[in-house]
């Protein structure tokens, strides 16, 4: 499969545990994004990378948010203090910059639920 | 800031033919995409219009007017498996993220 993936696929933790989740995107693709997409809503925007670098962040990503993507390839996104408001499907996209960036190619998520 | 509005439930029979319509508020415009997801799946791209006019890919076509700041997303010859949300997504001119703005998605039941 060489789509984009995302573990784990679920995660129930406690409020106030640290979490994280891992992306493996498209190995191609230059741009990786996490969006947050709550039930009947569509996925909202936290952050994105071009390489390793990362060069913007939501305001919806608090400081409890931290991302990474080491030498341009998987990213984690690591939520500490975990809040009940932090339950949601965390979605990874990936593209390439280029004539058909306008094309995002999501991974299946992982949901979190904090109890 | 961008928003963008569209139907959030849609029901149609099989074999027919759906429209979902999306307008958008958007400082900057660079194109709008559709994306189909289905429950516990991924948003999978469907299309993209950054000209006025049709995008026709199989049974779904998508329509965009810049100057109405509207779109819709056609889909033709129904099938069971249509049944998903739908999302419309823009992008700004001005952002080099190449990151989308989703709607809140339309509810698409196909019913035998």
């Amino acid at each position: 499969d060489t789509g984009v993936s995302q573990d784990p696929r679920h995660k129930i933790t406690k409020r106030g545990q640290n979490v994280t989740f891992r992306c493996d995107p498209i190995s191609e693709h230059n741009r990786l994004y996490w969006y947050r997409q709550t039930l009947g809503q569509g996925p909202e925007f936290l952050t994105y990378f071009q390489n390793e670098a990362q060069l913007e962040k939501s305001r919806l990503l608090s400081d409890r948010f931290s991302a990474e993507r080491p030498k341009g390839s998987f990213s984690t996104l690591e939520i500490q203090r975990t809040e009940q408001g932090d339950s949601a499907m965390y979605l990874c996209a990936s593209s390439l910059v280029g004539v058909r960036s306008t094309e995002a190619f999501f991974g299946q998520g992982t949901r979190l639920t904090v109890v | 800031g961008q928003s963008l509005e569209q139907p959030s439930e849609v029901t149609a029979v099989e074999g027919a033919i759906v429209q979902i319509n999306c307008t958008y508020q958007t400082s900057g415009f660079y194109g709008l995409s559709w994306y189909q997801q289905h429950d516990g799946g991924a948003p999978t791209f469907l299309s993209y219009n950054a000209l006025d006019g049709l995008e026709e890919t199989g049974r779904f076509s998508s329509f965009l007017s810049r100057s109405d700041s509207y779109g819709y997303l056609l889909l033709q010859e129904l099938q069971m498996k249509d049944s998903a949300s739908y999302f419309c997504a823009v992008r700004a001119s001005w952002d080099s993220s190449y990151k989308l703005i989703f709607g809140s998605g339309t509810r698409l039941l196909v019913r035998p």
